[in-house]
């Protein structure tokens, strides 16, 4: 098992251009989360997937934001038409989701510059 | 938006001493869990305590919960400087599908 692995690890891109990170959990969570972190900040959560099935979404994730998780297992993260205000640490998560292990893993995470 | 609010959000000590973190919330949760973050090896889980509960051990490290004033505190005891790290309460809301809601964390250094 190598842990919840992210790609790409940096992303500098220009304003308005889209950009896509991709998630890999570990392989038999069924729970995969997204978090958003700046600077001397937590993590501040986006969206939920159990399995396919994305459960809950911020009030963060805009319209330019969206999320998929096809067949239950990676998942990727697009961010549309980039405004500087969207650089920050991207941070995928996994949990086993049986029972109540609540328990995160957390990927390396992805930085977005936006210039 | 932030669940917890630690305290204090810096803290610097001396190798072997203990430091000790405190994080407060808002709302009714199913549990209250500690994270750490370094640079090394990124948001590591270290211990859960559900709301039932009032006190855990695990290691060097001892946490408490105190639901009526919705509050818990971190004990790290004999501190190494590996310890130097920024750390962070997360709390699962009741009903709250899992969704784990971060605080603003407590940066720790210590020092050798």
């Amino acid at each position: 098992d190598t842990g919840v692995s992210q790609d790409p690890r940096h992303k500098i891109t220009k304003r308005g251009q889209n950009v896509t990170f991709r998630c890999d959990p570990i392989s038999e969570h069924n729970r995969l989360y997204w978090y958003r972190q700046t600077l001397g900040q937590g993590p501040e959560f986006l969206t939920y997937f159990q399995n396919e099935a994305q459960l809950e979404k911020s009030r963060l994730l805009s319209d330019r934001f969206s999320a998929e998780r096809p067949k239950g297992s990676f998942s990727t993260l697009e961010i549309q038409r980039t405004e500087q205000g969207d650089s920050a640490m991207y941070l995928c998560a996994s949990s086993l989701g049986r029972g109540n292990s609540y328990e995160q893993y957390f990927g390396p995470g992805t930085r977005l510059t936006v210039t | 938006s932030q669940q917890g609010e630690e305290d204090p959000q810096a803290l610097s000590i001396q190798e072997g001493e203990n430091a000790t973190m405190n994080c407060s919330y808002k709302t009714s949760i199913n549990n209250l869990q500690w994270y750490r973050q370094n640079s090394g090896r990124g948001l590591v889980h270290l211990i859960l305590i559900r709301s039932n509960e009032r006190e855990k051990h695990s290691g060097r490290l001892r946490v408490t919960l105190d639901t009526s004033k919705k509050s818990s505190s971190l004990l790290i005891t004999a501190s190494r400087a590996a310890d130097t790290a920024s750390y962070f309460c997360a709390t699962v809301e009741i009903g709250g599908y899992q969704k784990v809601t971060f605080g603003t964390g407590t940066k720790l250094q210590v020092i050798p």
